[in-house]
């Protein structure tokens, strides 16, 4: 498809297992990003890739997350050990470039940690 | 830090009424700035970008946007909303060349039919 893909769109856990999310990004683009979304809470950056780059993991909220992005096209974001604050939608999206180029975004995978 | 302020958190509406939302942003070189929409059930998306020329920038649907340097705002308007214009608005600068968003908390919109 053209668009950003994510899988999977839910995911129930219990608490204290792990999880991994996965972005498909459009084609072609070199930028990726991951955010939470929590109800209230707007967008939460949690890190990007950009081509061969080093990732900009500032926005990851503890040592139990961690991404990666391999080959520079799909992207896993893991979240050990997961607690029930980690429920919330998890958000990828891709653009050109990181900065300014307008970025698209998949439709989330919906995190519950019970 | 940079920050953005997104002042009216609900706002609820009868259509063919007007709408402003507004957007601040806390810095004073260069901005680009966007303000992106989420419709329910559908993907975040964007509505409307500005990086220089006319401040005045017109999005999709309508949606047009302000940009005023002295007040470090980009107020999003609309002269007459629809039921369809129901959804969560985020307005996110882009201080400097910086490599990501700042992103606000996010304006929830509800017009009513």
């Amino acid at each position: 498809g053209a668009g950003v893909s994510q899988s999977p769109s839910n995911k129930v856990t219990e608490k204290g297992k792990d999880v991994e999310l996965r972005c498909d990004p459009i084609s072609g683009h070199t930028a990726l990003y991951w955010y939470r979304q929590s109800l209230g809470q707007g967008l939460e950056f949690l890190i990007y890739f950009q081509g061969n780059s080093a990732p900009d993991k500032s926005g990851l909220p503890s040592d139990r997350f961690s991404a990666e992005r391999t080959g520079g096209s799909v992207s896993t974001l893991t979240i050990q050990r997961t607690q029930q604050e980690d429920s919330a939608v998890y958000l990828c999206a891709s653009s050109l470039a990181v900065g300014n180029y307008e970025q698209y975004f998949g439709p989330g995978t919906r995190l519950t940690v019970t | 830090a940079q920050s953005v302020s997104q002042h009216n958190h609900h706002v609820i509406l009868s259509e063919a009424a007007s709408l402003e939302l507004g957007c601040n942003y806390s810095y004073g070189g260069t901005v680009n700035l966007f303000w992106y929409v989420q419709y329910p059930g559908q993907h975040l998306q964007l509505l409307l970008k500005y990086f220089s020329g006319d401040p005045l920038v017109k999005g999709i649907k309508g949606f047009e946007a302000e940009f005023i340097k002295s007040k470090f705002s980009f107020n999003l308007r609309k002269p007459s909303v629809q039921w369809s214009d129901t959804a969560e608005y985020f307005c996110a600068p882009n201080a400097g060349n910086n490599r990501k968003l700042i992103w606000g908390l996010g304006t929830s919109l509800a017009v009513n039919p």
